[in-house]
C-alpha cells in the first residue's frame, strides 16, 4: 500500500524549532519530487516546499524561506522539515505529498500531488 | 504569484444535481492545473490534473476543462460521497498556489 506518514508536530513557542518528519512506503520513494503543504482555516491550502528527487533542488513558499530547509534521506524513504523562527502565523496541519508527474510531449510536467500523508499539526503560541 | 480564486465558495445541491465550480487564474497557466476533494478530517484527494484528466479511479460523473485562465469543475449527478471541498492548484510555476476552496454541502 502506498502509504506517508507524517510525524514531529507539536506546540512550541514562537521563535522555537520543529522537525517534521515524512515516512513513506510501498512506492519507489527516490523516484520522486516530494512536497510539504499546509493547512489552516483562515488560509485554506498552501503549498510549503518541495525537494527533488535526489534532494538537489529544492524550492520554498516566500514567507519561510531562509527559516525552513526541506531535506531527504532516499536509503530511509524518508523526508523532512526543519523549521526554526517559528512564527504564529506557521500554526497549521502539515501534510507531505508526493509529486505526480504525467507524460506531455517529449517531457514530464508536474500534475499536482497524488499521494498525501494524514498531517502532522504544528502550533506555535505562547 | 498567481492567484485562483474559486467560485462559489460554497454551494447547497442536492443528490442527483449537476454541479459546476470555477478557477479562475490571475494570468494564464495553460493547462497546468488539478482538482483535489477534500473530505473531512481527510487529506486532499487528487481527481483532476492538466485541466481535464480524471485521475485514475476517479468516476466519470466528475469531468474538467478549461485553459488559459479559466477552469471548471463538473460533478453530473452529485453522489451523497461528493459532498466536500474542491479545490484547484495551478502548477504553472512557484509557488504551486490553491484556490480558497469550494465548499459543497447537502440542501
Amino acid at each position: 500500500e502506498v502509504q506517508l506518514v507524517e510525524s514531529g508536530g507539536g506546540v512550541v513557542q514562537p521563535g522555537g524549532s520543529l522537525r517534521l518528519s515524512c515516512a513513506a512506503s510501498g512506492f519507489t520513494f527516490d523516484d520522486f519530487t516530494m512536497h510539504w503543504v499546509r493547512q489552516t482555516p483562515g488560509k485554506g491550502l498552501e503549498w510549503v516546499s518541495l525537494i527533488s528527487w535526489d534532494g538537489g533542488s529544492t524550492d520554498y513558499e516566500e514567507s519561510v524561506k531562509g527559516r525552513f530547509t526541506i531535506s531527504r534521506d532516499n536509503s530511509k524513504n524518508s523526508l523532512h522539515l526543519q523549521m526554526n523562527g517559528l512564527r504564529t502565523e506557521d500554526t497549521a496541519l502539515y501534510y507531505c505529498a508526493k509529486g505526480f508527474f504525467y507524460s506531455e510531449s517529449t517531457t514530464f510536467v508536474p500534475g499536482g500531488m497524488d499521494v498525501w500523508g494524514r498531517g502532522t499539526t504544528v502550533t506555535v503560541s505562547s | 504569484d498567481i492567484q485562483l480564486t474559486q467560485s462559489p465558495s460554497f454551494l447547497s445541491a442536492s443528490v442527483g444535481d449537476r454541479v459546476t465550480i470555477t478557477c479562475r487564474a490571475s494570468q494564464g497557466i495553460s493547462t497546468y492545473l488539478a482538482w483535489y476533494q477534500q473530505k473531512p478530517g481527510q487529506a486532499p484527494k487528487l481527481l483532476i490534473y492538466a485541466a481535464s484528466t480524471l485521475q485514475r479511479g476517479v468516476p466519470s460523473r466528475f469531468s474538467a476543462s478549461g485553459s488559459g485562465t479559466e477552469f471548471t469543475l463538473t460533478i453530473s449527478r452529485l453522489q451523497p460521497e461528493d459532498f466536500a471541498t474542491y479545490y484547484c492548484q495551478q502548477l504553472s510555476s512557484y509557488p504551486q498556489t490553491f484556490g480558497q476552496g469550494a465548499k459543497v454541502e447537502i440542501k
